[in-house]
């Protein structure tokens, strides 16, 4: 079975300051790898995706993730936070060979102080 | 830009009671999915639908649990009989193709609180 793991509840970063939301993941089979991003009374977003390809994917709102297969991360970033981008971040991942309906995380709640 | 907008925002129900949560997905879309979030936990997949039939389901999908596409454009999630642990926000996605390499796009999210 597929799962994703992201380890911290709550990530808290200065405006200005790079962040990382943390993903790690479990799959049968090439996973397909996708973040999503849910601010306070919206649907969840999609930012970005990894299929194939390079291991440094760009995304929506100057986010970017790498596809780390040694780690088995999916890790999210960006070289400097805004206020706006706190919100709730959710990695999520599929497979070739197994589901390929997304299974998502808990989700990480991204506070980006002024 | 397009969306996909689900009705109610929030509703309450008594135990017991057959509630219907209302989706619209993307016009162009062909794939529906719910997905629901118990409060502080992981979004979990329900079930996914296609050409008018169930295509996948998740061990929650249970016999209380039923999906329907009745007019082409609406794509609705019935709980027939509803129990305190089926509160949660519930989630629409509709996707122009079934791989993976298609993302969902995702309503709001009705929050469904069973008393």
């Amino acid at each position: 079975a597929q799962s994703v793991a992201q380890p911290e509840d709550q990530v808290n970063v200065a405006e200005g300051n790079p962040l990382t939301v943390k993903c790690t993941y479990s799959v049968s089979g090439n996973p397909y790898l996708f973040w999503y991003v849910q601010y306070p009374n919206r649907g969840l977003q999609f930012l970005l995706k990894y299929i194939t390809g390079d291991n440094l994917v760009k995304g929506s709102y100057g986010f970017e993730a790498e596809f780390n297969k040694s780690q088995t991360s999916f890790h999210l970033k960006k070289p400097s936070a805004l206020v706006s981008d706190s919100a709730l971040y959710f990695c999520a991942v599929g497979a070739s060979g197994g589901s390929y309906i997304p299974t998502f995380g808990r989700g990480t709640s991204l506070i980006v102080h002024p | 830009e397009p969306e996909v907008t689900q009705t109610p925002s929030h509703q309450v129900t008594q135990m017991g009671q057959e509630v219907i949560l209302r989706c619209v997905p993307i016009s162009n879309h062909l794939y529906f999915y719910w997905y629901r979030q118990i409060l502080g936990q992981k979004v979990e997949f329900l079930v996914s639908f296609y050409n008018n039939e169930i295509s996948e389901k998740s061990e929650i999908f249970d016999d209380q649990f039923s999906v329907e596409r009745p007019d082409g454009s609406n794509f609705t999630l019935k709980i027939r009989s509803t129990k305190l642990e089926d509160s949660a926000m519930y989630f629409c996605a509709s996707s122009e193709g079934v791989r993976a390499l298609a993302e969902a796009f995702f309503g709001q999210g009705t929050r469904l609180t069973v008393v």
